[in-house]
């Protein structure tokens, strides 16, 4: 499986402040996703990435932005977390290739907002 | 609005039944369609995918797809108490390289 390494695993805060998660992959994949996953909502994309500095949004963007520098590493950023933002985040990593390339999922990070 | 719909269950099976699990989905652009396993607590991983229509089997797992009716369905042989998991339908939204999710249907095998 791809090697998808997401840190950290599990974060209590506060609301108002800001948090980073991260996404670190050794596959080379060119594609790279940040899903939240909340109980009756399945996942929902929040942004993607089709190469180094291009990003997009997905269909739930607002309140998150997110960096890619560097191929392997993608990262999430919540400026100011609030408590709506409590939510298990999944990254995941698709290689190029045909439509037919499946996307594979890190093991998650369980966010709670306080 | 692309949409992605299953049923969300439980849909409870005896061990050793098959297990039928369906999906529709509403654009026609759609190409390739995934199908994931997800426990408890675990992120989904994938099953298998099918991108033509007809069957495709794959052990235990045989995927279907009928474009024209615009489903595509699941069918688990010899059910298993380790199948119990919630299973996840995406499909390829047209010319990106992005999914569209469904809610997942939690399935239960009986002992």
């Amino acid at each position: 499986d791809a090697g998808i390494t997401q840190s950290p695993r599990h974060k209590v805060t506060e609301t108002g402040t800001p948090v980073t998660l991260r996404c670190h992959q050794t596959e080379n994949h060119r594609y790279m996703y940040w899903y939240r996953q909340d109980p009756g909502h399945g996942l929902r994309l929040i942004h993607y990435s089709y190469g180094v500095k291009d990003t997009d949004k997905g269909e739930v963007s607002d309140g998150y932005s997110v960096s890619r520098s560097k191929t392997e590493d993608f990262l999430l950023t919540l400026e100011s977390a609030t408590s709506s933002q409590t939510s298990v985040y999944f990254c995941a990593t698709r290689g190029e290739g045909s439509r037919n390339q499946p996307q594979h999922f890190g093991d998650g990070t369980r966010l709670s907002i306080l | 609005q692309k949409e992605v719909e299953q049923n969300s269950g439980p849909l409870s099976v005896p061990e050793g039944a098959i297990a039928s699990l369906n999906c529709t989905y509403s654009d026609r652009g759609s190409q390739s369609f995934f199908w994931y396993r997800q426990y408890s607590g675990k992120s989904p991983e994938l099953i298998m995918f099918i991108y033509s229509n007809g069957d495709k089997e794959d052990g235990r797992f045989t995927a279907q797809l009928n474009k024209a009716s615009q489903y595509v369905s699941l069918l688990i042989r010899d059910s298993q108490p380790s199948d119990s998991a919630t299973y996840l339908c995406a499909v390829n939204s047209g010319s990106n390289y992005q999914l569209i999710w469904g809610a997942g249907t939690k399935l239960i095998i009986k002992p």
